[in-house]
């Protein structure tokens, strides 16, 4: 299947830093990816659907100013945590649909986990 | 609004047992249902697909119903091996396009050597 990347699988980071987390598409071109969190021991929750070359849409709740996110080509989306504070602390995880072949799989990439100090 | 929910939270069952795990919905009319195995600290694997227009769909030792009427999928894991130990995962899918999956909360299923 195909594959998708995140970096890093792990970030320490002090109280009001900005961390950056990158999501690819190794291996197929996705034209739309998607953000989740996860808290432990609860379902993903999406935060936002980034679109290649337009802005992402945000779910309810979910702030735009705080979670950049751009999505500058069909392999790659960013998603940065600005001003992080200990309540961002969470599993972040990216995905990507893979249309190829009229399949409607969506796959994920290994997570990032963030802890905020 | 719309809501998933995956019958128990956590499911014990004996090797080589066939464990079923359901998953519920409401307020949804879905294209796909698919489900995701989760390992801890790890994203979602994907497992299997079945479209709105088929009743049943077999991968291996999986199987996966859909029932649109009862809103339901039932998925199937036979003889269980302690490997299958896992959270697993229904999602819910509107259609072919760039909409978002909805997921369930998961079950978490412990297969007993």
């Amino acid at each position: 299947g195909a594959v998708v990347s995140q970096h890093p699988s792990r970030v320490i980071c002090k109280s009001g830093t900005s961390v950056k987390i990158e999501c690819r598409s190794l291996d197929f071109q996705a034209t739309t990816m998607f953000w989740y969190r996860q808290f432990p021991k609860q379902s993903l929750m999406l935060m936002a659907t980034s679109n290649e070359g337009s802005k992402a849409t945000y779910e309810q709740g979910v702030e735009k100013d705080k979670f950049l996110i751009n999505h500058a080509s069909l392999t790659l989306s960013t998603l940065t945590v600005t001003s992080a504070h200990p309540e961002d602390s969470s599993f972040y995880i990216c995905s990507a649909r893979d249309k190829r072949g009229g399949l409607n799989e969506q796959f994920f990439g290994p997570g990032t986990r963030l802890t905020v100090l | 609004s719309q809501k998933i929910e995956q019958n128990s939270e956590a499911l014990n069952i004996q090797e080589g047992k066939t464990a079923t795990l359901t998953c519920n919905y409401t307020n949804y009319s879905p294209a796909y249902l698919q489900w995701y195995r989760q390992d801890p600290g790890r994203g979602p694997v994907f497992l299997l697909l079945i479209r709105e227009n088929e009743k049943e769909k077999r991968k291996e030792r999986l199987k996966v119903t859909f029932d649109t009427t009862l809103k339901q999928s039932l998925f199937h894991i036979t003889a269980s091996q302690p490997a299958d130990s896992a959270t697993y995962l229904c999602a819910l899918d509107g259609d072919s396009g760039n909409t978002p999956l909805v997921f369930g909360k998961g079950t978490r299923l412990s297969v007993i050597a």
